[in-house]
């Protein structure tokens, strides 16, 4: 079975561009998570959803930064505009409903902004 | 709110060693606590995970025990080998019977050699 895809898996841009990472969950699950992870600050929870709906945004950075989802199969992280400071590893990850259930990660996305 | 500490690495080990990485939590409730590795360029992967007290997760000679008088979720193997070189995370997840967003760890580098 597909685990979580995200892409791209590394991204090289400059200062002031959008970049926005793409992320598949795995079909069926409920929900759905957005995680940075740095070296200063280690793993981060940015927002997640539960089927298709922003539940919890309160570890958003700031207005740069924004998330869709849109359908059961596709969300979206994006920063505009893009800063140094963002750059780190995107992770996307989903689980089925309720807790204890394993949330499975996707191989991240690789951002350096330059 | 809820946190998890476990101890600072890097934790430099010889094949055939016996590993211990500690885990504690805080945390309203009763969590379901997991232990993810992350390999060198990859993303996050389950390694254990136990969801009541006195359950013990185990994998790949890996073990943990939830131990809700102590509040911990100490990680084990008894003979490591050079390819358990990783980063290890400590997780929980709760309260129960809402959403299963993870709360992580600071990670724990582990290095074997030969």
């Amino acid at each position: 079975d597909a685990g979580v895809i995200q892409s791209p898996r590394h991204e090289v841009t400059e200062m002031g561009q959008e970049v926005t990472l793409r992320c598949k969950p795995i079909s069926g699950h409920d929900y759905l998570f957005w995680y940075r992870q740095t070296m200063m600050r280690g793993l981060e929870l940015l927002i997640y959803f539960n089927n298709n709906v922003p539940i919890d945004d309160s570890g958003m950075p700031e207005d740069r930064f924004s998330a869709k989802m849109p359908n059961a199969s596709f969300s979206t992280l994006k920063i505009q505009p893009s800063e140094p400071r963002d750059s780190a590893v995107y992770f996307c990850a989903s689980s089925l409903q309720g807790p204890g259930n394993t949330i499975y990660f996707g191989e991240g996305s690789w951002l350096t902004v330059v | 709110g809820d946190s998890v500490t476990q101890m600072e690495g890097p934790v430099t080990l010889s094949e055939e060693a016996f590993l211990t990485i500690n885990c504690t939590y805080t945390a309203t409730g009763y969590p379901s606590l997991f232990w993810y590795v992350q390999y060198p360029g990859e993303g996050l992967q389950l390694l254990l995970k136990a969801t009541k007290a006195d359950d013990k997760g185990s994998n790949k000679g890996f073990e943990a025990t939830y131990r809700k008088e102590t509040t911990s979720f100490h990680l084990e193997k008894g003979s490591v080998q050079v390819s358990d070189s990783a980063v290890y995370f400590c997780a929980l997840s709760g309260p129960s019977g809402t959403a299963s967003k993870l709360t992580f760890g600071t990670g724990t580098r582990l290095q074997v050699t030969l």
